[in-house]
């Protein structure tokens, strides 16, 4: 069965950082395309970052270019997402997906709250 | 990026009633790479349909998807009690995919 569990959420002031966890079970975790995606409270859906098999290619939604950085390590079947300079706008339960090489999302975590406020 | 519709904002129907859920784009969608999702209250968005009309593993046949081009549907044949919650299209076949605003579905 697969699994995706989301770790590292929380409370943090404008201007901090984060850094999201996604542990990955139940599949070849090496691969697949790796996503995430974040939801603000009450809104929809917003893909966010992803990052290819091997780790060699990275793309970003614009509004989080340059703050925040997807990884990921197969030898820990884990994706990371790390999120600096955080802003009120960041607000959101972000969820880790599983890409299936097509672009779209076929399994998805449970997801991690990320409240960004003073 | 390619902006996606969805309509109506909210659908109030009963159990047993056929839900028709709408999805547009700004563009053309290429090789029908649309998907719906639907998402209950404080539960992960869950993938029903991909490439416009197949149903992912274990979604039942009372679901269908049509449309090709800028125009697609979600058709829910008879609803049933579980069926109610946001419907989501997604858009993967340009970069950045893209989420519709979400259709509500609830119980009339």
């Amino acid at each position: 069965e697969v699994q995706l569990v989301e770790s590292g959420g929380g409370l943090v002031q404008p201007g901090g950082s984060l850094r999201l966890s996604c542990a990955a079970s139940g599949f070849s975790f090496s691969r697949y395309w790796m996503s995430w995606v974040r939801q603000a409270p009450g809104k929809g859906l917003e893909w966010v970052a992803n990052i290819k098999q091997d780790g060699s290619e990275k793309y970003y939604v614009d509004s989080v270019k340059g703050r925040f950085t997807i990884s990921r390590d197969s030898a820990k079947n884990s994706l990371y997402l790390q999120m600096n300079s955080l802003r009120a706008e960041d607000t959101a339960v972000y969820y880790c997906a599983r890409d299936n090489n097509y672009g779209l999302f076929d399994y998805w975590g449970q997801g991690t709250l990320v409240t960004v406020s003073s | 990026e390619i902006v996606l519709t969805q309509s109506p904002g909210t659908l109030s129907l009963s159990p047993g009633e056929r839900a028709t859920l709408s999805c547009r784009a700004s563009q053309s969608v290429s090789s029908s790479y649309l998907a719906w999702y639907q998402q209950k209250p404080g539960q992960a968005p869950r993938l029903l349909i991909y490439g416009a009309s197949t149903r992912a593993t274990g979604i039942p046949d009372r679901f269908s998807g049509s449309g090709s081009g800028t125009d697609f549907t979600l058709t829910i044949s008879r609803l049933e009690p579980e069926d109610f919650g946001v419907y989501y299209c997604q858009q993967y076949g340009t970069s950045p995919r893209t989420f519709g605003q979400g259709t509500k579905l609830e119980i009339k």
